[in-house]
């Protein structure tokens, strides 16, 4: 089974700008989309970004991403306070007759 | 507008088989490019991806669990149904349904609040 790897965790002060990674392989992030969620704790999660890099109405556009072969990152700008959340990145992995694969998540702090 | 709600028992025995049902509004899963998904989450863990069905009865698995998952729809009364044999306390999680579709090319865009789920003797 496929694993997706990002960092534990992630850093930095408000107007910062962060990248969180999410490392994957040929049969996920390599030939399909990326998908970033960010989750407060006790809450269910939220879509942030679709599609590898499109946000959905809503999201600031201080919050970004990028791939690139088989990882994929994301951006937030401007950090603030209210961005402390967990992140996780998805994708569709195409082997055992496919199924979704999350990442490990990444505790983002905002100090 | 959509919404999906979970409901099922809080708390099941070991080896018992644990169903979840999401029952869901503001969409039909008999639309095209439409899909229902469950996922857990361990306390203070990751997210996990179980399960997926889509509107024309497709079906996809977690790998690791397919041998003790079966996800079901009736699209008459808009419910998605989750069946998990042999429950073990491991499996202690909050579990989410969540809506997909063709739309924002199948991201998880409605979640439902979760239910937590213990598995205790």
């Amino acid at each position: 089974q496929s694993v997706l790897t990002q960092p534990p965790s992630a850093s930095g002060t408000p107007g910062q700008r962060v990248t969180i990674s999410c490392s994957g392989s040929s049969s996920n992030i390599g030939s399909n989309y990326v998908y970033w969620y960010q989750q407060f704790p006790g809450t269910a999660p939220k879509l942030l970004i679709y599609k590898d890099n499109k946000r959905p109405s809503g999201v600031p556009d201080r919050f970004s991403a990028s791939k690139s072969g088989t990882s994929a990152s994301l951006a937030i700008s401007g950090l603030r306070f209210e961005d402390e959340a967990d992140y996780y990145c998805k994708s569709w992995d195409d082997s055992l007759s496919g199924y979704g694969i999350f990442g490990g998540g990444t505790k983002l702090t905002v100090l | 507008q959509i919404t999906l709600k979970e409901s099922g028992p809080t708390l099941v025995k070991p080896t018992q088989t644990l169903t979840l049902t999401c029952t869901f509004s503001g969409f039909s899963l008999s639309t095209s490019e439409v899909g229902v998904a469950w996922v857990r989450q361990p306390p203070g863990r990751a997210l996990e991806w179980l399960a997926l069905i889509y509107w024309d009865d497709d079906r996809r698995y977690r790998p690791s669990l397919k041998s003790r998952l079966t996800i079901t729809k009736d699209t008459s009364r808009n419910q998605v149904v989750l069946t998990m044999t042999n429950m073990d306390p491991v499996d202690t999680a909050t579990y989410y349904c969540v809506h997909t579709d063709g739309n924002l090319d199948w991201a998880f865009d409605y979640w439902g609040q979760g239910t937590l789920v213990t598995v205790s003797s």
